[in-house]
């Protein structure tokens, strides 16, 4: 079936550092891809997506490029800030079954200032 | 445009209880998924509705059950509470697209469950 894996955590970074989160799948056909957040105590917050292949997500300095080749989706942050502490979600809508959401396990980022 | 809403954020329920939860979702989508989030398990899905009728199911015992009414809110039922429920409980709208495309999922804060 369908999966999503990806890098465990937590993560710790300085402020100002480059963050990637590696993110690779197993689907059938062309799933949309998504990142989703979770801050502390909340529920989760889209933060970027992708439907097709070499389509880039872009929200507030993360991006992410859908890459059928290497079944990948990795997030990525030039310049962290402490307010982007957080869960971060990568997550797939199979095309068997469009309204269930796949996610991986999670990974949790710290940023130091 | 107001986001998804649920109710109640926190309950604390005993072993042997039932529980039921609230969601409404975004004006105008119709289609509502819960999901469970647990440290263990990670995200679950449990279930969908649209246009009232359960579409899709997720590996959950019969224990939980859901519903959707005519105006799209949702309500989750937990029947015979174990201590493994314990767990947040996100549910999630989205307005359904084209028959094999696929919908953004716009998620609640969720309601936080502890069975004691």
């Amino acid at each position: 079936g369908d999966s999503v894996t990806q890098m465990e955590g937590p993560v710790t970074l300085s402020e100002e550092a480059f963050l990637t989160i590696n993110c690779t799948y197993t689907a059938t056909g062309y799933p949309s891809l998504f990142w989703y957040v979770q801050y502390p105590g909340e529920g989760l917050q889209l933060l970027l997506k992708a439907t097709k292949a070499d389509d880039k997500g872009s929200n507030k300095g993360f991006e992410a490029t859908y890459r059928k080749e290497t079944t990948s989706f990795h997030l990525e942050k030039g310049s962290v800030q402490v307010s982007d502490s957080a869960v971060y979600f990568c997550a797939l809508s199979g095309m068997s079954s469009a309204s269930k959401i796949i996610f991986g396990s999670g990974t949790r980022l710290s940023i130091r200032p | 445009k107001a986001g998804v809403t649920q109710t109640p954020r926190y309950l604390i329920k005993t072993r042997g209880q039932q529980v039921t939860l609230s969601c409404s979702p975004i004006s105008g989508h119709r289609s509502v998924s819960w999901y469970q989030q647990t440290p263990g398990q990670g995200l679950q899905f449990l279930f969908e509705y649209f246009s009232e009728t359960q579409r899709n199911k997720g590996n959950f015992p019969g224990r939980f059950s859901g519903r959707q009414f005519s105006n799209s809110r949702s309500e989750m039922n937990v029947s015979t509470l174990e201590l493994g429920d314990s767990a947040l409980y996100l549910c999630a709208s989205s307005m359904p697209r084209d028959r094999g495309r696929q919908e953004t999922q716009y998620f609640g804060p969720g309601t936080r469950l502890l069975v004691l």
